[in-house]
């Protein structure tokens, strides 16, 4: 079974609009660890974001936002005022206690001038 | 500042033919990990490692082999290239917890002829 679910394929949006990135994940561990990666078109894999299981708090850095609920399993990410810059596909991935990552499809963004 | 270093960018191979990943890391880090990266897929996990001399499959270890005899590389050997095995591999390194960011190296693509 898909441990991650990006369900959004391909998103485009307009600069300045925002948008929003959808995560659910599927566990039965009680302590798991949730991150965004983002890929640009030049390949390699930045990190974004860690979350852990214990902490539902929003998190604002610039930008960028993140919503963990754990009722939903859900982990979005949420890009205000988008630029070019912004497109990329991004991963949404999970860790459980065995240090392994499960990644989402990944969501390509384009965002257009 | 290496961090994880994957050699080479990129390769060509003839079906049949085998051929060796090189990944290195310089952070001490425990865990290692070797990925492909497909359209529409994902990265998936296809040999991991949770120290020097300890290695164990992923999800889609078939046609790959892997040792880790050192902390700092963990080579993917190919061992007769098919053209299923086309594809972005990427290594990545952690700390080993699950609550920590894995690295990524710059990614090899790989085409089979």
């Amino acid at each position: 079974a898909q441990k991650v679910t990006q369900a959004q394929t391909e998103i485009s949006v307009v600069e300045k609009e925002d948008v929003t990135l959808d995560c659910v994940y599927e566990t039965r561990d009680t302590t798991y660890y949730l991150f965004w990666y983002k890929q640009p078109p030049s390949g390699e894999l930045v990190f974004l974001i860690r979350r852990n299981s214990f902490d539902e708090q929003n998190e604002i850095s610039g930008r960028y936002s993140w919503n963990f609920q754990k009722s939903t399993s859900s982990f979005n990410f949420t890009i205000t005022a988008s630029q070019v810059v912004d497109s990329a596909v991004y991963f949404c991935a999970l860790s459980e206690a065995g240090n392994q990552f499960y990644f989402g499809t990944g969501t390509s963004l384009t965002v257009i001038p | 500042n290496a961090g994880v270093t994957q050699t080479p960018k990129f390769q060509v191979l003839k079906t049949g033919q085998s051929m060796t990943l090189q990944c290195a890391q310089d952070m001490n880090h425990e865990y290692m990990s070797w990925y492909r990266q497909d359209p529409g897929m994902g990265l998936r996990l296809i040999h991991y490692s949770v120290g020097a001399g300890i290695t164990d499959q992923g999800e889609v270890p078939n046609g790959y082999n892997v040792s880790r005899s050192t902390t700092e590389d963990f080579p993917l050997r190919l061992l007769s290239a098919a053209p299923s095995q086309t594809s972005v591999y990427f290594c990545a390194s952690s700390y080993g917890q699950e609550d920590t960011e894995a690295f990524f190296g710059q990614g090899t693509r790989l085409t089979v002829v």
